[in-house]
């Protein structure tokens, strides 16, 4: 089945560095999803994009929708030792019901 | 309140059994979903039912069998469990318009 690559799979950060990761396909989607996965968990929604170019915060957390509109990003600012996990990026085309999702980041954090 | 719960949380069987893992959501969301990830996290969807129809069925053995009684509830039925089953079985739910998956805590089936 189709896959999203996500870019790069894994990383070591020291606590108060800024981290930036992405996310890319082959298709066209028309909403990108950026979700965080702690272990033992089942993943949460951070952001969510609907149009290309667009910018959008939350907290530490910016993503973007990329212009192309098949590929996003995603930075985490001045990153803190609870944002280590995995992070998924989902793209979605209009009129489907279901995300395809992204082979994952894995974020670990060195206080 | 838990918005996406599933049962069990941790399920161990032997090859061959039947089992079954519950999804309730109480979000009011008309959609529901089965994903199956595996022990490289990759999050492959299985099933989704929108209304009690099932309106994804992607190529997963017949063994895996969709059951949604409402609009509230997706549970997952497998028969002859095999090893390759293994993996952490995620519900979701979500609304329409285009909006992002509400996950439950999934379910850790692992088969001996």
């Amino acid at each position: 089945g189709q896959q999203l690559n996500q870019s790069p799979q894994s990383m070591f950060i020291q606590e108060g560095e800024d981290v930036s990761m992405n996310c890319t396909s082959s298709s066209i989607f028309n909403t990108w999803l950026w979700y965080k996965q702690d272990p033992g968990e089942g993943p949460v929604l951070l952001i969510a994009l609907y149009k290309a170019g667009e910018l959008t915060s939350n907290g530490r957390l910016t993503a973007q929708f990329g212009i192309t509109r098949k590929d996003s990003f995603l930075n985490i600012s001045a990153s803190i030792p609870s944002d280590v996990g995995i992070y998924f990026c989902a793209g979605a085309t209009s009129g489907t019901y279901k995300y395809i999702f992204g082979t994952g980041t894995r974020l670990k954090v060195l206080a | 309140d838990t918005a996406v719960s599933q049962t069990p949380k941790y399920l161990v069987t032997q090859m061959g059994n039947d089992k079954s893992i519950k999804c309730e959501q109480n979000l009011g969301h008309d959609t529901m979903y089965w994903y199956k990830q595996d022990s490289k996290k990759f999050l492959k969807i299985m099933f989704s039912y929108n209304n009690k129809e099932l309106i994804i069925n992607e190529t997963v053995p017949n063994r895996f069998s969709p059951k949604s009684p409402d609009k509230a509830h997706l549970n997952l039925h497998i028969n002859s469990l095999e090893l390759g089953d293994s993996a952490v079985y995620f519900c979701a739910s979500r609304t329409g318009g285009g909006y992002g998956y509400t996950f439950g805590s999934g379910t850790r089936l692992t088969v001996v």
